[in-house]
């Protein structure tokens, strides 16, 4: 069975402060996929990244960056110098590969970026 | 418009009664799948398709009914609604050989069940 685990259910941050979201996960698969999504407060799901599990390399993009650590089971999710419009709630996810392939998703961090 | 598209987006229910939630998707996508999510909960997987007539039970399967006769339409049907119910309902699809790349999402429809 597959499990992804978000711990932080609710983070507040002042503008400018940097922040980072954790997600742990659990599976048996030596093959699979974690993404990070983003749920803006108008509701839908915005795909942020996806890692293969053997791709352990940190990845940047903008203001955006991520932290894959097979070894702790860890795919962390940083923003630095937070703005009011990243406040939403984060999605972090595990994909199996193996027979019929379906998307777990932790419960979710809602962030707060206040001005 | 290409893309996933659900509808309605809002929806207001009576317990007791069924209701269908409706999905399309243009991109000829091979699997389809249908979420809800609750506070608390993230998403949960409700059912999921790997084909046109091919379906399968995720995580909380329990009071929906699913059918897949054409690749395009994945819909979702309460039975019989229950306030149990009431959740924001996502449909998603992927393209078969290319899962590593994750899921497109509709718009979510938002059911009330009163």
């Amino acid at each position: 069975a597959q499990k992804v685990t978000q711990a932080q259910t609710e983070i507040s941050v002042v503008e400018k402060e940097d922040v980072t979201l954790d997600c742990v996960y659990e599976t048996r698969d030596t093959t699979y996929y974690l993404f990070w999504y983003k749920q803006p407060p108008s509701g839908e799901l915005v795909f942020l990244i996806r890692r293969n599990s053997f791709d352990e390399q940190n990845e940047i993009s903008g203001r955006y960056s991520w932290n894959f650590q097979k070894s702790t089971s860890s795919f962390n999710f940083t923003i630095t110098a937070s703005q009011v419009v990243d406040s939403a709630v984060y999605f972090c996810a595990l994909l199996k590969v193996s027979g019929y392939s379906t998307l777990t998703f932790g419960k979710g961090t809602m962030l707060l970026v206040s001005p | 418009d290409a893309g996933i598209t659900q509808s309605p987006r809002y929806k207001i229910t009576e317990t007791g009664r069924q209701v269908t939630l409706m999905c399309h998707q243009t991109w000829s996508h091979s699997y389809m799948f249908w979420y809800r999510q609750d506070l608390g909960h993230g998403l949960r997987l409700i059912y999921y398709s790997a084909a046109a007539d091919i379906t399968d039970k995720g995580e909380v399967p329990d009071g929906y009914v699913v059918s897949r006769s054409k690749t395009e339409n994945f819909p979702l049907t309460l039975e019989s609604a229950t306030r149990s119910q009431t959740s924001v309902y996502f449909c998603a699809s992927s393209e078969s050989g290319s899962l590593n790349y994750g899921y497109t999402f509709g718009s979510g429809t938002r059911l009330t069940v009163v």
